[in-house]
């Protein structure tokens, strides 16, 4: 069965530290890849997408991802994060597979605290 | 533009009763979803619709019915609520099923079955 895994559940960063999280997904064939956030309070909204081209994408607020097909990976990067990146991450693939509709499949989420 | 809403918020349920978990967008959507978060789990898919009219069952839709009259809202039932369906519940929307499409995700409800 496809899935996806996000490795850390927790992150704990100072301001101004770099970020990675991890994702990483099974599935063969053609994927389409999410990062989707949600701050406290609010939505899931989207960060950033590929589908595409350059695997190297950017996003709002500064992030970016990096899809390597042999990997298997969509890992999230920021440089220098801020207190108010402090949110939950989530990592999703859609499967480009025939049959209508935009299948999501999930990670369990990265729940990132930032300290001034 | 207020998006997908959803309401209520927070419900506290006894074992046995039923409810309907509301969701409405108005971004003229064809596509409507509903997902259960579970603590430490991904969202999975419980229902989803493809226009009014047409339902379909996502990966986790036991103990649960929707239905589709209009383009704006995608009511979820709960009957018979059970402790296992304590969770958080995400309704969200996309333009169409494209595999690149972006969802958009209403606030969610937080339900406790006791």
């Amino acid at each position: 069965a496809q899935s996806v895994s996000q490795h850390n559940h927790h992150v704990i960063l100072s301001e101004a530290a770099s970020l990675e999280l991890g994702c990483n997904y099974s599935y063969g064939g053609t994927v389409n890849l999410f990062w989707y956030v949600q701050y406290p309070g609010q939505h899931l909204q989207l960060l950033l997408k590929y589908f595409s081209g350059d695997p190297l994408v950017k996003g709002i607020k500064g992030f970016e991802a990096e899809f390597i097909k042999s990997k298997f990976s969509f890992n999230l990067r920021k440089p220098s994060v801020q207190w108010s990146d402090t949110a939950e991450y989530f990592c999703a693939v859609n499967p480009s597979v025939s049959g209508g509709y935009n299948k999501l499949i999930f990670g369990a989420g990265t729940r990132l605290a930032v300290h001034p | 533009n207020a998006g997908v809403t959803q309401t209520p918020k927070f419900r506290i349920l006894k074992i046995g009763q039923s409810m309907t978990l509301q969701c409405t967008q108005d971004m003229n959507h064809n596509y409507m979803y509903w997902y259960r978060q579970d603590p430490g789990m991904g969202l999975k898919l419980i229902y989803y619709s493809v226009g009014a009219g047409i339902t379909d069952k996502g990966e986790v839709p036991n103990g649960y019915n929707v239905s589709r009259s209009t383009t704006e809202d995608f009511p979820l039932r709960l009957e018979l609520a059970a402790p296992s369906q304590t969770s958080v519940y995400f309704c969200a929307s996309s333009p169409s099923g494209g595999a690149a499409d972006t969802q958009y995700f209403g606030p969610g409800t937080r339900l406790t079955v006791l």
